[in-house]
């Protein structure tokens, strides 16, 4: 199979602060990571493409120094939301896929950041 | 650019019986990947059913299947037997045969009713 692990599910974080999300792919290697925003009962918003080695590519009207996007491996990729405001709450979503395939994409859980 | 539009926002389906979801898609390219996704209340995304565009052949995966009509652009999803499981958002969504990011409809919520 293959799994992606996204940490933590859940973050509460204060208004200010900043937040590290995790996605890791467990038993593939994955040169492009996808990350997602998601509003209740809407799509997925993609937010920027995370390329291994290479600097991310943001979505128009996403502030790349709002969310910070590192892919320093082919299996982990992190977003940072840095100084965190209470719009920036929402449910996160990364996916990935196989190193030399495109056919199908496989996601993380998720997390639910809140900013109180 | 490409774009996939689901035009019914919540479906409802008996237990058991059949329910259809519709999508309709716009794009240039001649070959490209079609996708369902669930997205149960724990929100984990998962493939329902993946349709290559250059294969005349519809998908099927046990109770999924698909209606892909190539020509109409068009890319619907069938339950059959549905179960109280099933309930959930589901996305029809596209992917350029060079890969690259998927693009999403609007989704559709399904109810199955005991």
């Amino acid at each position: 199979g293959a799994v992606v692990s996204q940490h933590p599910s859940r973050v509460i974080c204060k208004s200010g602060t900043s937040v590290k999300i995790e996605c890791r792919s467990l038993d593939f290697q994955a040169t492009t990571m996808f990350w997602y925003r998601q509003f209740p009962k809407q799509s997925l918003m993609l937010m920027a493409t995370s390329n291994e080695g290479s600097k991310a590519t943001y979505e128009q009207g996403v502030e790349k120094d709002k969310f910070l996007i590192n892919h320093a491996s082919l299996t982990l990729s992190t977003l940072t939301v840095t100084s965190a405001h209470p719009e920036d709450s929402s449910f996160y979503i990364c996916s990935a896929s196989k190193a030399g395939t495109i056919t199908e994409a496989f996601f993380g859980q998720g997390t639910r950041l809140t900013v109180v | 650019a490409q774009t996939v539009t689901q035009s019914q926002p919540e479906m409802s389906v008996q237990e058991a019986e059949t329910v259809t979801l519709s999508c309709t898609y716009d794009t240039s390219e001649s070959d490209y990947y079609l996708f369902w996704y669930k997205q149960p209340p724990s929100r984990q995304m998962i493939l329902v059913i993946r349709q290559e565009a250059y294969k005349q052949q519809n998908a099927t995966e046990n109770r999924f299947s698909v209606n892909f009509q190539k020509a109409a652009k068009s890319f619907s999803l069938k339950i059959s037997d549905s179960q109280l499981g099933d309930a959930a958002m589901y996305f029809c969504a596209y992917r350029s045969k060079q890969g690259g990011k998927l693009i999403f409809g609007q989704g559709t919520e399904l109810s199955v009713k005991p």
